[in-house]
């Protein structure tokens, strides 16, 4: 019931593309859905996050789109660049003191 | 966005002895802090969930007597992995809560048990 399920486990795209990485949750009570990035050797970033209440966030190239009454979100990449190549989690938590549920990610590689 | 440091970021120890990590919310304070395992190519594996002056909160298979956790400000938490074995070997990463739900994460601490 706490599962966050997220596809492909990995991506590859050519230098411009837009790949897109999709999530989907069962828990009702979730109502804070980050995207973090995620580089060998380094914690994780928080890159984009998005509530239930909007159905789409843009920061940049970064694009969250989100369905209420699928119970998905996924994460667009624009333009997308090789210093994008990264492994990307989307995660889901619940107000309060709550811990984030994680996705298992997704290795990008974008190449030239 | 907030930072969160962790030190040290990597370590490498003898089996049977103690390490200590300390995870440092540096611009924010976090009531709330989060432990995580992480081993190559995977997910992120919550350990416990440390709250500021109480008792963390261990997820089950996780030993409270091996990975010590204390809270002890709302700026600081640390972790101390008691007569660490080869299989603790891993990348340990902890997350501070900020005030609208946001989780920050620390770079992350290797550690090597020979």
């Amino acid at each position: 019931q706490q599962q966050v399920k997220q596809s492909p486990q990995s991506l590859i795209v050519q230098k411009g593309g837009i790949p897109i990485i999709n999530c989907a949750y069962e828990n009702t009570a979730f109502d804070y859905f980050p995207w973090y990035q995620q580089f060998p050797g380094k914690g994780p970033a928080l890159l984009i996050a998005i509530r239930p209440d909007v159905s789409e966030k843009k920061e940049g190239r970064f694009t969250i789109s989100f369905n209420k009454s699928a119970k998905q979100f996924s994460l667009h990449i624009m333009d997308s660049q090789p210093g994008d190549s990264a492994t990307y989690f989307c995660a889901a938590s619940m107000a309060g003191n709550t811990p984030l549920v994680f996705g298992k990610g997704t290795r990008l590689s974008v190449i030239a | 966005g907030a930072v969160v440091s962790q030190h040290p970021s990597w370590v490498i120890c003898k089996s049977g002895t103690s390490v200590k990590i300390e995870c440092r919310s540096l611009d924010f304070q976090a009531t709330t802090m989060f432990w995580y395992r992480q081993f190559p190519k995977q997910s992120l594996m919550l350990m416990a969930t440390s709250n500021e002056g109480s008792k963390a909160t261990y997820e089950q298979g996780v030993e409270k007597d091996k990975f010590l956790i204390n809270h002890a400000s709302l700026t600081l938490s640390t972790l101390t992995v008691t007569s660490a074995h080869p299989e603790d070997s891993s990348f340990y990463i902890c997350s501070a809560k900020g005030l609208a739900n946001e989780q920050f994460f620390g770079p992350g601490t290797r550690l090597t048990v020979l």
